[in-house]
C-alpha cells in the first residue's frame, strides 16, 4: 500500500478538464516536501510533467499545472487532449522513519 | 542529455545481473542517479540514488542490503547489480538523473528483468 494515494482513474471528454489528487501525511507532502509529477504512454519511461509542486520543465504544455496545500497536491489537466491518456503519477519524499522518495500508485487518465 | 540502458535480461534465480545505464553529455558528474523499479504489483518503487562525483550512495531501506549501485565516470556509467536474483526481483528496471527539486528529469528507456526458473 502507497503512502501516496491516488484515484485509480479519471476520465473526461477532449476540451475539458480533469484533475488529479496526490494525497499523503504529515511526514511528506504535510512536512513541506515537494511534489512532482510524471506522465507515462504504455510502453515507455515515465516523462517529468511537474516539478516543485507547480513548476512545468521547458516543452511541457501549460494545459498541466500542479497545486499543493497542506498535505495534499493535485495536479490539473485543462483542455484534455487525446494524447493526454496515459497514467500519471504523483512523488514526494517521506521524512519520516524510512527517509526515502516516494511514488503514488498511480492514476489512469481516460479520454472518452 | 541522454541515458541509455542496456537491453532485456532472462536470468534464473540465484544468477548474477549487472545491468547498465550510460549518460551522454559532460553533466554526468553534475547530478545524482536514481533508479527505479515499476512492476505491476507494487508500481514505481525508488531504489537508491548515487553521486557520480563520489559515490555517495543512498539506499531505499526496501532494496538496502538487495542490491548494489555503483557508477564508473570514465565511460559516465551508471550500474545496478544484483548477487544473487529472486523471482519477485523482475521488473522494468529505470535510471534517471535527479535535477531541479531532485525530480527525475531525464529517464532511460528502461531495462526488463525476469528472473524464472
Amino acid at each position: 500500500q502507497s503512502v501516496l494515494t491516488q484515484p485509480p482513474s479519471v476520465s473526461g471528454a477532449p476540451g475539458q478538464r480533469v484533475s488529479i489528487s496526490c494525497t499523503g501525511s504529515s511526514t511528506n507532502i504535510g512536512a513541506g516536501n515537494d511534489v512532482h509529477w510524471y506522465q507515462q504512454h504504455p510502453g515507455t519511461a515515465p516523462k517529468l510533467l511537474i516539478y516543485g509542486n507547480n513548476i512545468r520543465p521547458s516543452g511541457v504544455p501549460d494545459r498541466f499545472s500542479g497545486s499543493k496545500s497542506g498535505t495534499s497536491a493535485s495536479l490539473a489537466i485543462s483542455g484534455l487532449q487525446a494524447e493526454d491518456e496515459a497514467d500519471y503519477y504523483c512523488q514526494s519524499y517521506d521524512s519520516g522513519l524510512t527517509r526515502n522518495h516516494i511514488f503514488g500508485p498511480g492514476t489512469k487518465v481516460t479520454v472518452l | 542529455v541522454q541515458l541509455v540502458q542496456s537491453g532485456a535480461e532472462l536470468k534464473k534465480p540465484g544468477e548474477s545481473l549487472r545491468i547498465s545505464c550510460k549518460g551522454s553529455g559532460r553533466a554526468f558528474t553534475s547530478y545524482w542517479l536514481a533508479w527505479v523499479r515499476q512492476t505491476p504489483g507494487k508500481g514505481l518503487e525508488w531504489m537508491g540514488s548515487i553521486d557520480p562525483t563520489d559515490s555517495d550512495t543512498k539506499y531505499s531501506p526496501t532494496f538496502r542490503g538487495q542490491v548494489t549501485i555503483s557508477v564508473d565516470n570514465s565511460i559516465t556509467t551508471a550500474y545496478l547489480q544484483w548477487r544473487s536474483l529472486k523471482v519477485s526481483d523482475s521488473g522494468i528496471y529505470y535510471c534517471a538523473r535527479m535535477g531541479n527539486y531532485y525530480a527525475l528529469g531525464v529517464w532511460g528507456q528502461g531495462t526488463t528483468v525476469t528472473v524464472s526458473s
